[in-house]
């Protein structure tokens, strides 16, 4: 079985570029996260969907961010514009809707802004 | 705020030694409680998560959990140089908020052969 699928693995951008993140998730997973991390942060989640439904998007720092699942198997997280405070990994995650809620990541966009 | 607090590390210890995480959380009321190991560079992976009071052993793993004094705990039994890495706790918060993972900052574990 494949794992959550990100694209791309690495982003260099300029500020004020839009910047697009992709992910798949697992196959049957009805449930999807979009993670940030950094050194001073640590791993802070930004969106997440039920059934392709934003159910809380409280961690989406400003309106510059922004995302999408307009189906089970595609989100996307948008940046636009960017700013070099945005640099981070950038995780997706899933996990069913059953079971003890675990969740598994993807390889992670590490995204530059310069 | 709720919260999940950890040592940062770095946790030295010798290989075959046993190497002791620990982790505290504020949410009374969490109900799931889960490790996951990263290396540097990569994707936090699971490794155990248990959501009942007492040990849970998996392998070298063995995770504890104290729902009264609000800390789970993990331990690596026979440590080895692979096992270097940072060690995620991460933890389910109540009532609404109960799909969502609050993770603390991690701790990074040193085995030094």
């Amino acid at each position: 079985d494949a794992g959550v699928i990100q694209s791309p693995r690495h982003e260099v951008t300029e500020m004020g570029q839009e910047v697009t993140l992709r992910c798949k998730p697992i196959s049957g997973h009805n449930s999807l996260f979009w993670y940030r991390q950094t050194m001073m942060r640590g791993l802070e989640l930004l969106i997440y969907f039920n059934n392709n439904v934003p159910i809380d998007d409280s961690g989406m720092p400003e309106d510059r961010f922004s995302a999408k699942m307009p189906n089970a198997s595609f989100s996307t997280l948008k940046i636009q514009p960017s700013e070099p405070r945005d640099s981070a990994v950038y995780f997706c995650a899933s996990r069913t809707g059953t079971g003890v809620y675990e969740q598994y990541f993807g390889p992670g966009t590490r995204l530059t802004v310069t | 705020q709720k919260e999940v607090e950890q040592n940062s590390g770095p946790l030295s210890v010798p290989e075959g030694a046993i190497a002791s995480l620990n982790c505290t959380y504020s949410d009374r009321g969490s109900q799931s409680f889960f490790w996951y190991r990263q290396y540097s560079g990569k994707s936090p992976e699971l490794i155990m998560f248990i959501y009942s009071n007492g040990d849970k052993e998996d392998g070298r793993f063995t995770a504890q959990l104290n729902k009264a004094s609000q800390y789970v705990s993990l331990l690596i039994r026979d440590s080895q140089p692979s096992d270097s890495a940072t060690y995620l706790c991460a933890v389910t918060l109540s009532g609404a908020g109960s799909y969502q993972l609050t993770f603390g900052k991690g701790t990074k574990l040193s085995v030094i052969p």
